[in-house]
């Protein structure tokens, strides 16, 4: 079974460029997560997805940051414009269900750099 | 919210010694308390997890224990051995089913 797929891998930008993330979850999943992980810290949740509804986006700084999971399955994340503070690793993760006590499986993220 | 804190930041122990990492966390409601490591430069990976209707748990080299009524858990390694590098986050899910995570403990086995 494959897991969860996130690209790119890295990606250096300036600052107010904006940039995108994708995240494909392990199939089946119907719940994906956002992530943001500064470094030397545990990983934060942005935003949470049952199916194509957001019902969690209450940490999601939303003057900058969107995020969309249109068919339920892929998503994107997206930053614009980005600023320094934003350099991060930035995860995605999937479970089965979206109650908190379901296992939740990470991808490998995708390290953003803002200069 | 759910508040979780994790001890001690960075923990050094002899190759074939236990390590012991202690988290506590502050929502009474929370119950379920996943263990995950992280190698540099890759995922998050779960490794053990215990919920509030279990005391202790127990995989291979590896234990979980959790105490409700004061609201800490910690894990267990034994044997540690060289592949046991690496940073531990435990989390806590909180009542409305969100997982904090601690801040992570960089564990470093010495030869």
């Amino acid at each position: 079974e494959a897991g969860v797929v996130q690209s790119p891998r890295y990606k250096i930008i300036e600052k107010k460029q904006p940039v995108a993330f994708w995240c494909n979850p392990i199939s089946g999943h119907n719940t994906l997560y956002w992530y943001r992980q500064n470094l030397g810290q545990g990983p934060e949740l942005l935003i949470r997805y049952e199916n194509e509804e957001a019902v969690d986006d209450s940490q999601l700084p939303k003057d900058r940051f969107s995020a969309e999971r249109l068919k339920g399955v892929d998503s994107t994340l997206k930053i614009q414009p980005a600023e320094l503070g934003d350099s991060a690793v930035y995860l995605c993760a999937s479970s089965s269900a979206g109650s908190g006590t379901d296992t939740q499986y990470f991808g490998p993220g995708t390290r953003l750099t803002v200069l | 919210g759910e508040n979780v804190e994790q001890h001690p930041s960075t923990l050094s122990v002899q190759e074939g010694d236990s390590a012991v990492i202690k988290c506590t966390y502050s929502d009474s409601a929370s119950n379920y308390f996943p263990w995950y490591k992280q190698e540099l430069g890759k995922r998050p990976q779960l490794i053990i997890d215990i919920r509030s209707n279990v005391g202790e748990k127990k995989d291979q080299r590896i234990a979980v224990t959790l105490n409700k009524t004061a609201k800490h858990f910690s894990l267990h390694i034994t044997e540690t051995q060289p592949e046991d590098s690496a940073v531990y986050f435990c989390a806590a899910s909180s009542g409305d089913d969100k997982i904090i995570f601690g801040k992570g403990t960089r564990l470093h086995i010495l030869p």
